[in-house]
């Protein structure tokens, strides 16, 4: 049972253009939100959260939206870097600090 | 400083062996966790220690044992393993371990069963 899930298991953004990764989840206990990118032989680097009082948190390029009533959570990068280029994974914790991570989305970005 | 440290960076170890991959982190933080990642998967949650107490045990196998010496250092000694237990052992830290404190991770410890 999948309970964060990123439908785009890849995704190719002009650099410059914004980039837009997707995340549902089913899980109505979930309360906190996190995305992490992860370069290949690393650990996951963390980058922006947002708790699910809120609806959206910036941090320089980066924005979460989170739409609670469609489960759905987003992060955009704007302008989009070659160095972005990453695996990128959307995670969830509620109740306790478990995280349950989504399958990832790779992002290339391409000069 | 959000560092998370963890040695070694790979490990090669037979079977019969017993080994062990350290953890330590200077940030004050009371929750510890070991996560392991397979290739093209997610990482996943073995263990958590919340003010140097084992809190969860995702119902690993025995031949991993965290321990948690003190606020600072975590281990997970490995003996008698098995070829599918070659992962990447992630290490990570969180202020407390409630929701809404975010959880810092590692670079890994890239471990092969032979």
């Amino acid at each position: 049972d999948q309970q964060v899930k990123q439908n785009s298991p890849s995704l190719s953004v002009q650099e410059g253009r914004i980039s837009i990764l997707n995340c549902d989840y089913t899980n109505s206990m979930f309360d906190y939100f996190l995305w992490y990118k992860k370069y290949p032989a690393e650990g996951p680097t963390f980058l922006i959260s947002i708790s699910s009082i809120k609806d959206k948190n910036e941090d320089g390029r980066f924005t979460v939206f989170l739409n609670k009533s469609a489960k759905h959570l987003s992060l955009h990068i704007v302008p989009s870097q070659p160095g972005d280029s990453a695996v990128y994974f959307c995670a969830a914790t509620g109740g306790g600090n478990k995280l349950t991570f989504g399958t990832g989305t790779q992002l290339k970005v391409e000069l | 400083d959000t560092e998370v440290t963890q040695t070694p960076k790979h490990l090669v170890m037979g079977m019969t062996n017993k080994k062990s991959l350290k953890c330590e982190q200077h940030m004050g933080h009371r929750a510890m966790y070991w996560y392991k990642q397979k290739a093209k998967k997610p990482p996943e949650l073995m263990f958590v220690y919340s003010y140097e107490k084992l809190s969860i045990n995702e119902s690993v196998p025995s031949r991993f044992s965290p321990e948690c010496p003190n606020s600072s250092l975590l281990n997970l000694h490995l003996h008698a393993l098995q070829p599918e237990d070659s992962a990447l052992y992630l290490c990570a830290s969180s202020q407390t371990g409630f929701t809404g404190n975010t959880i810092y991770f590692g670079e890994g410890s890239w471990l092969t069963v032979v």
